[in-house]
């Protein structure tokens, strides 16, 4: 199994500053033949279902703000929140669907300082 | 707009079986590798399992041996159950699918159901 490892677990970050989010995978989710990195980031706040993010490491699904972006490779990956903003609030999670089981980080919990 | 929705009991007795159901709207039930996640109070998430239109499975080796999923595409749902359950299954249970025009990325989400195991 992929062990997806996140840091930190929480963090408080100043409204209109930048948050980063890290993500480590137990071994590459980098394809080799699509040069694709299997990995999505969702967003989850209290009452309402996660929210995909972002999926191969890097691309915002439709809707998302520009401020959330995602980077990295192989096996160490970043979701960035440009200018957090008071609804960004939230549990953040990453997920592989290199192989399965399809595993989640453990979440890092943002909120504003 | 493919919208889901759980429903199943809220309370399980230990040793029993938890059983919900999913209800697909808007799309077709054949767009999609539907799966079960779920979320115990203060962890994270944990993929349950997936199931596609024509029946076939994949279950999270942690819970393959208490979990069954099944599909009904004539009613557009689909269902898990898992057996034997203890306190450790109460969380909150999703309904996610994974769209085959994507490769394992869950998008949609269905709200999201309490399932509590106590006696």
């Amino acid at each position: 199994d992929i062990v997806m490892t996140q840091s930190p677990e929480s963090l408080a970050v100043s409204l209109g500053e930048r948050a980063t989010i890290n993500c480590k995978s137990s071994q590459s989710v980098l394809y080799s033949s699509n040069n694709k990195n299997y990995l999505a980031w969702y967003q989850l706040k209290p009452g309402q279902p996660p929210k995909l993010l972002i999926f191969w490491a890097s691309t915002r699904e439709s809707g998302v703000p520009d401020r959330f972006s995602g980077s990295g490779s192989g096996t160490d990956f970043t979701l960035t929140i440009s200018s957090l903003q008071a609804e960004d609030v939230a549990v953040y999670y990453c997920q592989q669907y290199y192989s399965s089981p399809y595993n989640f980080g453990q979440g890092t919990k943002l909120e504003i300082k | 707009q493919v919208q889901l929705q759980e429903s199943g009991p809220g309370l399980v007795k230990p040793s029993e079986i938890l059983s919900l159901t999913c209800i697909v709207s808007g799309g077709s039930i054949s767009n999609y590798y539907w799966s079960w996640i779920r979320q115990s109070p203060g962890k994270g998430l944990e993929w349950i399992g997936y199931i596609y239109y024509s029946g076939s499975t994949n279950y999270n080796p942690s819970l393959k041996s208490r979990v069954t999923m099944s599909i009904d595409t004539s009613k557009n749902q689909f269902s898990l159950r898992v057996s034997s359950v203890t306190a450790a299954d109460t969380a909150v249970y999703y309904c996610a699918g994974i769209p085959l025009s994507g490769n394992g990325w869950f998008d949609p989400w269905g709200q999201g159901t309490v399932v509590t195991v106590s006696s």
